[in-house]
């Protein structure tokens, strides 16, 4: 397996563009989470899906962030407008059960830098 | 609500010398805990984890950790360091009667291992 792909690897934009992060979770896998890291805040959860359905979304920071997961292979988090405080790695996750005894498999991340 | 802290942002050691990132945690059940890995421009790898049964637990790349349930704390070592163990290294857990279905992960701590 390729493990959980993410692309682009990484994104430059400006202010007030529309930015699209995409994942593919591995195969079987039934829980996907996103996470953003940044220096200051850390890693910080935004939203994660069990079975393509979102099941919390309060880590998500305001309303121009969306997420979604029109089926199991397939995850987009889109930031519109995007600012400079956006600027992070965003990271997605997939898990085979939320439960989290299973453990959470990464991809390598997205470096957004909004200019 | 569960929470997990690392309470040293770095940690120095030199090549051969035994390691320990330190973990703590707080829970209101028994925890689920791991430990993850993060090298520069990575994303986050599995290392180990405790579930139940026996308290020292061994992992990928000669890791291990504690589990003690007296002192709330899962604490990463090693035995002897290697330059290449330099990261960031994150610790996570998970109420296992709690609410929340989703791991909880620590500020994360930065392992130098010096030649």
């Amino acid at each position: 397996d390729a493990g959980v792909i993410q692309s682009p690897r990484h994104e430059v934009t400006e202010m007030g563009q529309e930015v699209t992060l995409r994942c593919k979770p591995i195969s079987g896998h039934n829980s996907l989470f996103w996470y953003r890291q940044t220096m200051m805040r850390g890693l910080e959860l935004l939203i994660y899906f069990n079975n393509n359905v979102p099941i919390d979304d309060s880590g998500m920071p305001e309303d121009r962030f969306s997420a979604k997961m029109p089926n199991a292979s397939f995850s987009t988090l889109k930031i519109q407008p995007s600012e400079p405080r956006d600027s992070a790695v965003y990271f997605c996750a997939s898990s085979y059960r939320t439960e989290a005894n299973y453990g959470y498999t990464f991809g390598s991340g997205t470096r957004l830098t909004v200019v | 609500a569960q929470s997990v802290a690392q309470p040293e942002d770095q940690v120095n050691v030199a090549e051969g010398n035994p390691l320990t990132v330190k973990c703590t945690y707080s829970v209101s059940g028994n925890p689920y805990l791991f430990w993850y890995v993060q090298y520069p421009n990575r994303g986050l790898q599995f290392l180990l984890k405790y579930i139940t049964g026996d308290n020292l637990v061994k992992g990928s790349y000669g890791f291990e950790a504690e589990f003690n349930k007296s002192q709330t704390s899962f604490h990463l070592k090693k035995p002897s360091a290697l330059v290449s163990d330099s990261a960031l290294y994150f610790c996570a857990v998970r109420d296992q009667g709690g609410s929340a279905r989703q791991l909880t992960f620590g500020s994360g701590t930065q392992l130098t291992v010096l030649p």
